[in-house]
């Protein structure tokens, strides 16, 4: 069975300074990877996607992800946030078929 | 160009009633997805189609709840009869269902208060 994990429900950070969102998943085959951000009372938006090649996907708005398969995780990273960055943000992955599986969430809360 | 469109944003209603949700995919996707959304319980998988046709209604929580989608462009949901515990976020996504690389493009949702 295919699962992801968001280790963290919630991250505070300082405006300006860097943040890390991590996730690992479980999959016995290859995986494609997402994170999405969801601000207040929208849906979710597409921030990047790792379906193979390079290990380090690059985004919108700034944020990165770097594809480890040996450790089985897909942590989202941004050098320097802004306030205009709270917002929930989920991982998730699919392996075939229709269906994709999403994390639990992660909300960042960026403070002044 | 547009995207996902669900209606309404907001329904307010008394438990008892009939509710139907509705969503417009984009157009060109074949692949429709209903989720439910709660603090509790997360982002859940409702239902989905492809072409049309459900696939997986496994998530579907009670035989209150149904969903249809008579055409590529058109899906609702419906719940009757509505209970408080029905209250939640209901959002609609939808996807090229060519590869599993496919992200799903998701509408603002219908926050749905059932009293």
């Amino acid at each position: 069975a295919q699962s992801v994990t968001q280790l963290d429900s919630q991250v505070p950070v300082f405006e300006e300074a860097p943040v890390e969102l991590r996730c690992n998943y479980s999959s016995s085959v290859s995986v494609y990877l997402f994170w999405y951000v969801q601000y207040p009372n929208q849906g979710l938006q597409l921030l990047l996607k790792y379906l193979s090649g390079s290990t380090l996907v690059k985004g919108i708005n700034g944020f990165e992800a770097e594809f480890n398969k040996s450790q089985t995780s897909f942590h989202l990273r941004k050098p320097s946030v802004h306030i205009s960055d709270t917002a929930e943000y989920f991982c998730a992955l699919n392996t075939g078929g229709f269906k994709t599986i999403f994390g639990a969430g992660t909300r960042l809360f960026v403070k002044a | 160009d547009a995207g996902v469109i669900q209606s309404p944003r907001h329904e307010v209603t008394e438990m008892g009633q009939e509710v139907t949700l509705r969503c417009k995919p984009i157009s060109g996707h074949n692949s429709l997805f209903w989720y439910r959304q709660t603090m509790m319980r997360g982002l859940e998988l409702l239902i989905y189609f492809n072409n049309n046709v459900p696939i997986d209604d496994s998530g579907m929580p009670e035989d209150r709840f149904s969903a249809k989608m008579p055409n590529a462009s058109f899906s609702t949901l419906k719940i009757q009869p509505s209970e408080p515990r029905d209250s939640a976020v209901y959002f609609c996504a939808s996807s090229l269902a060519i590869g599993r690389e496919q992200p799903q493009h998701f509408g603002d949702g219908t926050r749905l208060s059932i009293l």
